[in-house]
């Protein structure tokens, strides 16, 4: 248990679906990222909030939406998504945006036909 | 953030200390070098970082030469659940958002 969960775990989906995934974190950090992790792939940041704004988009598509209503919650709104987009979704938070390490948690496993 | 070298995958027996080398040789004076393993179907977990001198914590050891080109990763006693991915990142200090960049780090099998 790192503090940060996530829901669901696992997410199956079709490229016409709408849905999202939640994040949540219990240690009162203050920084919260998304990473997408697809197979045989390095670890990608997606998103980086910090003090509920956001302070990072690595290029990601629109149809990737964030959205962190406060310093404990993180959201990633999926839409019209196509297949590649198939990966484990994972979010982490630290304490400050300097030196903290990150928390992880367990990520969701994504799939979408 | 300068890049890092790792071998892909290394073997350890059970009980011995896994030393797991990275490379990084264009670091500057101002980047650190973390840690970081994910263990199958996991996320990643902290484990040590340092930047200058060498560190210990409850998980690891983290040995810095002294020109900083390059780092290692000691697990003291390796046991089974120690088996998983490491990684090893150099990061710049950056405020107002902290950005982990995460290679392909090392498969650490350990060997009953």
């Amino acid at each position: 248990e790192t503090g940060v969960t996530q829901t669901p775990r696992h997410l199956v989906m079709g490229m016409t679906n709408k849905k999202s995934l939640k994040c949540e974190q219990h240690l009162g950090h203050n920084a919260m990222y998304w990473y997408k992790q697809s197979a045989k792939k390095p670890l990608e940041l997606m998103f980086v909030y910090s003090l509920e704004e956001r302070v990072e988009n690595n290029s990601v598509p629109s149809r990737f939406s964030p959205e962190c209503p406060n310093s404990s919650h993180l959201f990633l709104h999926l839409h019209t998504l196509q297949p590649e987009d198939s990966a484990l979704y994972l979010c982490a938070s630290s304490q400050d945006n300097s030196l903290g390490e990150q928390f992880f948690g367990p990520g969701t496993r994504l799939t979408v036909l | 953030d300068a890049k890092t070298t790792q071998p892909p995958s290394m073997d350890c027996a059970e009980g011995r200390a896994a030393n797991l080398p990275c490379n990084h040789s264009t670091i500057s004076g101002n980047e650190y070098v973390y840690w970081y393993r994910q263990i199958h179907s996991q996320g990643p977990q902290y484990i040590i970082h340092g930047l200058k001198n060498n560190e210990t914590n409850e998980m690891a050891s983290l040995i810095i030469t002294e020109d900083r080109k390059s780092s290692t990763l000691i697990l003291p006693h390796a046991t089974l659940r120690d088996t998983a991915v490491y990684y090893c990142i150099v990061r710049v200090r950056n405020f107002g958002n902290e950005k982990l960049t995460f290679g392909t780090g090392t498969r650490l099998t350990i060997i009953p």
